[in-house]
């Protein structure tokens, strides 16, 4: 994706938490999207964070934002392996526009 | 009823057969799209429609046409396609605007050029 970076894979061990980074250049997004996708589906909406919070949290995620250095991450507290998948942040300008995904690997 | 539906689930068609891609929501969404999507990269944006009216074409080629007949519905008729036109093709709604709107997915139709 044009101008959003993610590290291309993590693995973790089931249990564990993940962090996926992301960093977007678009000072004027407001807000930012984390996507998740599963094998052979399409995207589901995970969370998504409003450019004035620094934290948004629901259940086992966990969203941080660093306006000022343009870094988004995603944390997963304890990891299952039902949360492998390929996870893609995205900004919103006049089109969503994606990070180039994080393949999240989960190990038993 | 958060679903975006789409038909079918996968199409293998010929290069010189003419097909569709469908999409629906019920949501009330007046923004729809398609994203082609190749393995192991994001989805690139083809086409925007807002209000039923093409606002945004991504400079797709002329052999893929969408149509949005109402506001619930939205098609990609497909002719003449190339086998490099294989990929995932993803079809998403949300509410018009900039502002937040959050952009729901349908779970894709995988389309084989042979």
């Amino acid at each position: 994706g044009e101008d959003v970076e993610q590290s291309l894979f993590l693995s973790v061990r089931e249990g564990d938490s993940s962090v996926i980074n992301c960093t977007y250049t678009d000072s004027s997004s407001t807000y930012l999207y984390w996507y998740k996708q599963e094998p052979g589906a399409g995207l589901q909406l995970l969370t998504y964070i409003f450019s004035n919070m620094d934290m948004k949290q629901d259940q086992r995620l966990t969203v941080l934002l660093n306006k000022k250095d343009k870094h988004l991450s995603l944390r997963i507290a304890d990891t299952q392996t039902g949360d492998s998948a390929i996870y893609f942040c995205a900004e919103r300008r006049n089109k969503l526009v994606f990070g180039a995904g994080t393949i999240l690997r989960v190990k038993s | 009823d958060t679903e975006v539906t789409q038909t079918p689930k996968h199409l293998v068609m010929g290069m010189t057969n003419k097909k569709s891609l469908k999409c629906e929501q019920h949501m009330g969404h007046r923004a729809m799209y398609w994203y082609k999507q190749k393995a192991k990269k994001p989805p690139e944006l083809m086409f925007v429609y807002s209000y039923e009216k093409l606002s945004i074409n991504e400079s797709v080629p002329s052999r893929f046409s969408p149509e949005c007949p109402n506001s619930s519905l939205l098609n990609l008729h497909l002719h003449a396609l190339q086998p490099e036109d294989s990929a995932l093709y993803l079809c998403a709604s949300s509410q018009v605007g900039v502002e937040n709107t959050e952009a729901f997915f349908g779970q894709g139709t995988r389309l084989t050029v042979v």
